[in-house]
């Protein structure tokens, strides 16, 4: 399974959008992008995922660089319960998910 | 609502002895995990079973062991616990192998004294 890189912590203003970098360089073509994060000491919790094409869903979009090197997780509109630790992790369909130390981000007022 | 559940949510024990921390999903998912977080890291594999009577070793698997008897649960067992073995322990699960968003539950502290 491929490696990731994401800065140790971020910080964020409430109400703007969080962008949350994460470089993958020795992804695989059949190697997804998940994004889960964890919310002080609970479980971890599943946002999104996506292999080449951007994607959207209710809680956040995943833009995913054109040689797939590099995505960025972006929360439109933060919130103070957005404050939590990100991990980004890339897998094969079925694979096992290995979390590395993630981005801690701070949503203030 | 389907739901995963991990029994006792905190638990004291000493060293050497047997300790079992249950995790039990009603998804009826095929896949289920163990992960152990450490103060101020991410979540190591521990054991993993993609079905009833399967089982493989995860990364951080000495010490510990698991048995997979139904769909519904899968009990992770420290033989004789250590000290280094205070930890979270995280249960999840996930439908099978062709997609990977798995459900975390709740955690378990576990503190070897």
């Amino acid at each position: 399974d491929a490696k990731t890189t994401q800065p140790p912590s971020m910080d964020c203003a409430e109400g703007r959008a969080a962008n949350l970098p994460c470089n993958h360089s020795t992804i695989s073509g059949n190697e997804y992008v998940y994004w889960y994060r964890q919310i002080h000491s609970q479980g971890p919790q599943y946002i999104i995922h996506g292999l080449k094409n951007n994607e959207t869903n209710e809680m956040a979009s995943l833009i995913i660089t054109e040689d797939r090197k590099s995505s960025t997780l972006i929360l439109p509109h933060a919130t103070l319960r957005d404050t939590a630790v990100y991990y980004c992790i890339v897998s094969n369909q079925g694979g096992k998910l290995i979390f590395g130390q993630g981005t801690e981000l701070s949503v203030k007022p | 609502d389907a739901e995963i559940t991990q029994s006792p949510r905190h638990k004291i024990t000493e060293t050497g002895r047997q300790v079992t921390l249950a995790c039990h999903q009603t998804w009826n998912h095929n896949n289920m995990f163990w992960y152990r977080q450490d103060l101020g890291h991410g979540l190591r594999l521990i054991h993993y079973s993609y079905g009833v009577q399967d089982t493989n070793k995860g990364e951080v698997s000495d010490g510990y062991s698991v048995s997979r008897s139904n769909t519904e649960d899968l009990p992770l067992t420290l033989e004789s616990a250590a000290s280094s073995q205070t930890s979270v322990y995280f249960c999840a699960s996930r439908q099978d192998t062709t997609y990977n968003e798995q459900f975390f539950g709740p955690g378990t502290r576990l503190t070897v004294l």
